[in-house]
């Protein structure tokens, strides 16, 4: 049983596609998180929710744009993506929404991204 | 800046042997937490444990021990008797401080461990 879904788990998109990532946290928690892992680098944080409020934006490029409608769901769309944006899209949970660093995340399987 | 290094890349090991998962970070806060992550070949981390700062007591679950040191700044993972199902990439990870809602998790760039049969 896992408590955070992602879908697609793959998706092949071209560069002028426009698509999105969905990710699905059934553990009551107040924070979501958008991660990028590329092969040999250690994983990039790139968004935060909390309380649906976006915290942090870790300078990524405005052809990712995030979306949390409420605390259970958060989306990553995608647009003109470049070669380099392939990789594995991570999306966690966690209790959130106090900024105390004991929490635990907890991660979804992952989108497989490849851009062509 | 914080920082969490897994100098091993890559382990491979047969069946039955114990094999030990390094983690050296560097923090200057005097509160922080530790983590480690399994990631296999299906791509989700799965939580393996979470240690504070003031807590050096060894942990052990099952074929699963890890041992904490202040004063090496490292946090090694021990796997007893390993097993092919422990095939993996396992991340260390330390939380940062934040003071804006969230947790930030520094992650290693994590070492592949191969077991074969």
């Amino acid at each position: 049983e896992t408590g955070v879904t992602q879908t697609p788990r793959h998706l092949v998109m071209g560069m002028t596609n426009k698509k999105s990532l969905k990710c699905e946290q059934h553990l009551g928690h107040n924070a979501m998180y958008w991660y990028k892992q590329s092969a040999k680098k250690p994983l990039e944080l790139m968004f935060v929710y909390s309380l649906e409020e976006r915290v942090e934006n870790n300078s990524v490029p405005s052809r990712f744009s995030p979306e949390c409608p409420n605390s259970s769901h958060l989306f990553l769309h995608l647009h003109t993506l470049q070669p380099e944006d392939s990789a594995l899209y991570l999306c966690a949970s966690s209790q959130g929404g106090t900024g105390v660093i004991q929490e635990t995340q907890y991660f979804g399987p992952g989108t497989r991204l490849l851009v062509l | 800046a914080q920082k969490v290094t897994q100098a091993q890349t890559e382990i491979s090991v047969v069946e039955k042997e114990d094999v030990t998962l390094d983690c050296v970070y560097e923090t200057r806060d005097t509160t922080y937490y530790l983590f480690w992550y399994k990631q296999p070949p299906s791509g989700e981390l799965v939580f393996l444990i979470r240690r504070n700062s003031f807590d050096e007591q060894n942990e052990i679950s099952g074929r699963y021990s890890w041992n904490f040191q202040k004063s090496t700044s490292s946090f090694n993972f021990t796997i007893t008797a390993s097993q092919v199902v422990d095939s993996a990439v396992y991340f260390c990870a330390l939380s940062e401080v934040r003071g804006t809602g969230f947790q930030k998790l520094v992650f290693g760039t994590g070492t592949r461990l191969l077991v074969s049969p």
